[in-house]
């Protein structure tokens, strides 16, 4: 049970460039989150999902995208990368009970990206 | 929306010292707040977590307290140890996500 996997680990794009980040989840939950953190400001919403095939905003979605086609794999986008994205992102997943989260998140090991 | 404030953001303990982290919310519609304990170079973990109808939680050298009325609530760590170092994140639930506080370093001296 491996829990939420993230790759890559680590990655350096030039500005412009696109990638996409992965993460995928063995523990067939409904919510998955993806979160960036920077120093001094904790941990910052980018999107998130409830379900497969469904996507919403979260704090700071600008300059992201990202799908859900599969219930255990979340996808974060960036179509043209820019300095002020490098960061560490993490992913995470719960299982809610009805309208609450009856459990915690349960967070990857996270992917850091540095944009020059 | 949901606002959530972390204090302080650097604490320096001796060993065998209590350590004491603060968060204050803003919506009172928040109903659950989980903290997590970071690592260097790992993700966050979920240490311990508190519900709105709760006051208090304990597990071994860890407790949280909830002040519904103020909106804050505090972690408190007892016996401090070196490995006790690490990052801290405070959280509130806002619908269906968690809103999380700027952290706070811990270090623990032996």
């Amino acid at each position: 049970n491996a829990g939420v996997t993230q790759t890559p680990k680590f990655r350096v794009l030039k500005t412009g460039q696109s990638m996409t980040l992965l993460c995928a989840q063995d523990m067939n939950h409904e919510y998955m989150y993806w979160y960036r953190q920077d120093p001094g400001m904790g941990l910052r919403l980018i999107h998130y999902s409830v379900g497969e095939g469904t996507t919403a905003k979260g704090e700071v979605p600008d300059g992201y995208n990202v799908s859900r086609l599969k219930k255990q794999n979340f996808l974060l986008g960036l179509e043209s990368a820019a300095p002020s994205q490098t960061s560490v992102y993490f992913c995470a997943s719960t299982q809610p009970d009805g309208l609450t989260l009856r459990y915690g998140y349960t967070f990857g090991s996270g992917t850091r990206l540095t944009v020059v | 929306g949901e606002n959530v404030e972390q204090h302080p953001s650097t604490l320096s303990v001796q060993e065998g010292d209590s350590a004491v982290i603060k968060c204050t919310y803003s919506d009172s519609a928040s109903n659950y707040f989980p903290w997590y304990k970071q690592e260097l170079g790992k993700g966050p973990q979920l240490i311990i977590d508190i519900r709105s109808n709760v006051g208090e939680k304990k597990d071994q050298r860890i407790a949280v307290t909830l002040n519904k009325t103020a909106k804050h609530f505090s972690l408190h760590i007892t016996e401090t140890q070196p490995e006790d170092s690490a990052v801290y994140f405070c959280a509130a639930r806002r619908g269906g996500k968690l809103i999380f506080g700027q952290g706070t370093e811990l270090s623990v001296k032996p």
